[in-house]
């Protein structure tokens, strides 16, 4: 069963420019986070998506924007890049966020410089 | 605001040797909490979780305790060997929510 697939794993933008980072869940897997991790602040929650909604969002501008497929495969969109964009952003899918309900799968993330 | 942290960045052991990471939390309201391991260039991967109606729950070479009364979850790792070098974090969901709160995460070398 193939993982969490997320491309790219590598980006260099500039000030000003957006981008646009996908993710691809496993097979069978209804709901897609989004995480931004820097060594400053850890892991930080974004926004989930379950089928095709957006179910949860956590603290973040509304620069940062995501979708869900009814694939489920995910994107997420952030535009007017600043410097303090940078980040490794993972993507991670469980077959059913539910409350409690168990562990979360990750891919290896979108590595974004932002110079 | 409430938040779970870590008490060690980083952990150094010798290989062989037990290896205990610690974490609390201030929220009374969480009642799920899990360990994640990441290696380097990789992302968080499940080891272990537990509930909050349990003190202790043990997978293979792992085990995590809970101590609600002081709000304290720990992850023992039993004869550390060089593949468990790595960052843990653990994460709590509080009661109703759908999503995990990551702690900042524990750094841990071992050496052979």
């Amino acid at each position: 069963k193939a993982g969490v697939t997320q491309t790219p794993r590598y980006l260099i933008k500039t000030r000003g420019q957006q981008v646009t980072l996908s993710c691809s869940p496993i097979s069978g897997h209804r709901s897609v986070s989004w995480y931004q991790q820097t060594p400053g602040q850890g892991l930080q929650f974004l926004f989930e998506y379950f089928s095709e909604t957006q179910r949860n969002k956590g603290n973040f501008p509304g620069r940062f924007s995501g979708r869900q497929f009814s694939n489920s495969r995910s994107e997420m969109n952030v535009s007017t890049l600043e410097l303090g964009d940078s980040a490794l952003y993972l993507c991670a899918s469980s077959f059913e966020s539910g409350v409690g309900t168990g562990e979360l799968f990750f891919g290896e993330g979108s590595r974004l410089t932002v110079l | 605001g409430e938040s779970v942290g870590l008490h060690l960045p980083t952990l150094s052991v010798q290989e062989g040797d037990n290896s205990i990471i610690n974490c609390a939390y201030s929220n009374s309201a969480s009642d799920y909490f899990i360990w994640y391991k990441q290696e380097s260039g990789k992302g968080p991967q499940f080891i272990i979780d537990i509930r909050s109606n349990m003190d202790k729950r043990q997978g293979q070479r792992v085990t995590v305790l809970l101590n609600k009364t002081v709000k304290h979850l720990s992850l023992q790792i039993a004869a550390t060997q060089p593949g468990d070098s790595a960052v843990y974090f653990c994460a709590e969901n509080i009661g109703g929510s759908y999503i995990p709160t990551f702690g900042r995460g524990t750094s841990l070398i071992v050496h052979p």
